[in-house]
């Protein structure tokens, strides 16, 4: 069965730290990629996805990712995190256009 | 903006009662998921529907029943609640297709005792 592994269970960072959290996910075809955040007490909202065409994906409050086909990887970046972005971060790989998998989750700590 | 609600924020039931969880969504979508969220593990699929009537299995539909009588509602039941189904239930929509993205509501916190 297809899998979606992010490395980090739990980051702690101080403010102004460059962020990356890993995300691979095994073999299955096509895929469509996805970073989903949940703030505290709030509900999960998309952060960015992947479909096609350039790599490196924009998406909002500065994250971006990169999807490199070859490491099955799409790792999220931050240069510089603030006390805001203490979230759960959830990546997700939708297979041959067909159901969606999540990762287990990363828990990010900003202090401030 | 799409809007997906869920009947209840937190939920206290007794082993054995049957639950019911609704979800309801505002933006004509076609796909409705219901997940559970667990520490460590992530969102795992229960159930999840492409029509109206229609519904598929997830990873993990053993003691769970889903209903979808109506496009915008689509409710997870519970038949005989166990402890091992105390949990975060998030109920999501997307728009065409399974793979697109996924609005997803506040959860329901369940504590069966």
């Amino acid at each position: 069965a297809q899998s979606v592994s992010q490395h980090n269970h739990h980051v702690i960072l101080s403010e102004a730290a460059s962020l990356e959290l890993g995300c691979n996910y095994s073999y299955g075809g096509t895929v469509n990629l996805f970073w989903y955040v949940q703030y505290p007490g709030q509900h999960l909202q998309l952060l960015l996805k992947y479909f096609s065409g350039d790599p490196l994906v924009k998406g909002i409050k500065g994250f971006e990712a990169e999807f490199i086909k070859s490491k099955f990887s799409f790792n999220l970046r931050k240069p510089s995190v603030q006390w805001s972005d203490t979230a759960e971060y959830f990546c997700a790989v939708s297979y041959n256009n067909n159901d969606m998998r999540f990762g287990a989750g990363t828990r990010l700590t900003v202090k401030p | 903006d799409v809007k997906v609600t869920q009947s209840s924020r937190y939920l206290v039931k007794r082993t054995g009662e049957k639950v019911f969880l609704e979800c309801v969504q505002d933006m004509d979508h076609e796909n409705m998921f219901w997940y559970r969220q667990d520490p460590g593990l992530g969102l795992r699929l229960i159930y999840f529907s492409y029509d109206v009537k229609m519904k598929e299995k997830g990873d993990i539909p053993e003691g769970y029943s889903v209903s979808r009588e109506k496009k915008e509602r689509f409710s997870l039941i519970l038949e005989s609640a166990s402890t091992n189904q105390t949990s975060m239930y998030l109920c999501a929509s997307s728009l065409i297709r399974p793979q697109e993205t996924q609005y997803f509501g506040p959860g329901t916190r369940l504590l069966v005792l």
